[in-house]
Formats: C-alpha cells, sequence, structure tokens
C-alpha cells in the first residue's frame, strides 16, 4: 500500500541538541508537510513543500528547519532543541486536492 | 486566531446513540471542509469531506453538514460504535491548499 512513514516514532533528547525528524512517502505525492500538535492546539503547519524546489514556511516555523532531499523525503530538523518544542509531529502529503495523508507520527520530548 | 474551533474538547455518547460533532469557522473564503479520525499511537486518517456547494455529505454512518450561514459543520455518526472512540478534527481549506485545523474533540462511545 502507498504509504507515510516517519523515523524515529519516539525520541528522547536534551535542551541545545540537534534533532532531525525524516519522512517518507510512496504516495508519488509531490506536496509534503510538516505539522505539530500540542493538548488544546491542534495541528499547527511548520514548512510545507510543493515540490522538491520549493520550501515555505508555515505558521511556527521558528526554531524548526526542512529539507526535501527528493520527492519522496522531507526531514525536519531542530537546531536546537527547547522544551516547549516537546509535541507531537506529523508528516503529510497531498495531491491536488490539498487533503492531507497523515503519517503515524513521531513523539519527541525535549528535556 | 483561530479559523476553525471545536468548542468541546470531549463527548461521551452510548454505544447505538447518535454522536454529534461541532464546528465552527470564521472564514468565509473556505469552499472544502473536512473531519479526520485520530486513534492514540496513529496519524490523522480522513473520514469525510464536503465542498461548499453542498449542505449534506453522508458515507455510511458518516454524515458531514454544511451550514454556510451560520458558518457551522457538523458531523453525524449514526448508529455510534465503540470503535469509534477517537479525537476528531475538522479542518477547511481556501482556495490555494491552505489547510486550517481544529483544535479536536474526544469522542468517547460508551458500550
Amino acid at each position: 500500500d502507498a504509504d507515510v512513514t516517519q523515523t524515529p516514532r519516539n525520541r528522547i533528547t536534551k535542551t541545545g541538541k540537534r534533532i532531525m525528524l525524516e519522512c517518507s512517502q510512496t504516495k508519488g505525492h509531490d506536496r509534503m508537510y510538516w505539522y505539530r500538535q500540542d493538548p488544546g492546539l491542534g495541528l499547527r503547519l511548520i514548512y510545507y513543500s510543493f515540490d522538491v524546489k520549493d520550501i515555505n514556511k508555515g505558521e511556527i516555523s521558528d526554531g524548526y528547519s526542512v529539507s526535501r532531499q527528493a520527492q519522496a523525503k522531507f526531514s525536519l530538523s531542530l537546531e536546537s532543541a527547547i522544551p516547549n518544542q516537546t509535541a507531537l509531529y506529523f508528516c503529510a502529503t497531498s495531491d491536488l486536492s490539498g487533503r492531507r495523508d497523515f503519517g503515524p507520527g513521531t513523539r519527541l520530548t525535549v528535556l | 486566531d483561530q479559523q476553525v474551533k471545536q468548542n468541546s474538547p470531549s463527548l461521551s455518547v452510548q454505544e447505538g446513540r447518535i454522536s454529534i460533532l461541532n464546528c465552527d469557522y470564521t472564514n468565509s473564503m473556505f469552499d472544502y471542509f473536512l473531519w479526520y479520525k485520530k486513534y492514540p499511537a496513529e496519524g490523522p486518517t480522513f473520514l469525510i469531506s464536503i465542498s461548499s456547494i453542498k449542505d449534506k455529505n453522508e458515507d455510511g454512518r458518516f454524515t458531514v453538514f454544511l451550514n454556510k450561514s451560520a458558518k457551522h459543520l457538523s458531523l453525524h455518526i449514526v448508529p455510534s460504535q465503540p470503535g469509534d472512540s477517537a479525537v476528531y478534527f475538522c479542518a477547511a481549506s481556501i482556495p490555494g491548499n491552505q489547510f486550517y485545523f481544529g483544535t479536536g474533540t474526544s469522542l468517547t462511545v460508551i458500550p
């Protein structure tokens, strides 16, 4: 089945460390997204990419960076992790309809 | 500013009864509305959608209603089943693919 995968699924790290979350997809979608979920705040967009040469900031991009290595791969980096970046992170893809297909998520804890 | 709001963080319903989840929005430019379902330790999965040119869309036990004058969206689940227990997110999009998610409602269906 065409799918969206994320690695790692869980990560505990310390303040100041650099962290990379990876996303791969076999759906053949050009559009990829990174979202963050916090209790009471829903899903908020961090970054998105409509193709390999296109990177756009979302509503909460500060403290994050991304890399679109290929159509199928979109990585999210926390350059210097801080405790308020503790959250669930979801990668998503979409076709032209815009409907998001989400990965299983990464639970990140920053101590 | 939250453009899509789910004012009920949680809802409990008896098995076999109707579950009604509500969502309000502020942007009259939204033209496509969706509901996602999320189980613990999984990513959100698409459930049902509706275009702004319609006021109702039905898929099995799930029906979405759109009241554009009230800027209100609702999801009806009839009959509710224990497997429907999950967090439900509504989402709305404007032309150009920008999506906005609500904060989620946790539904518990009591056997």
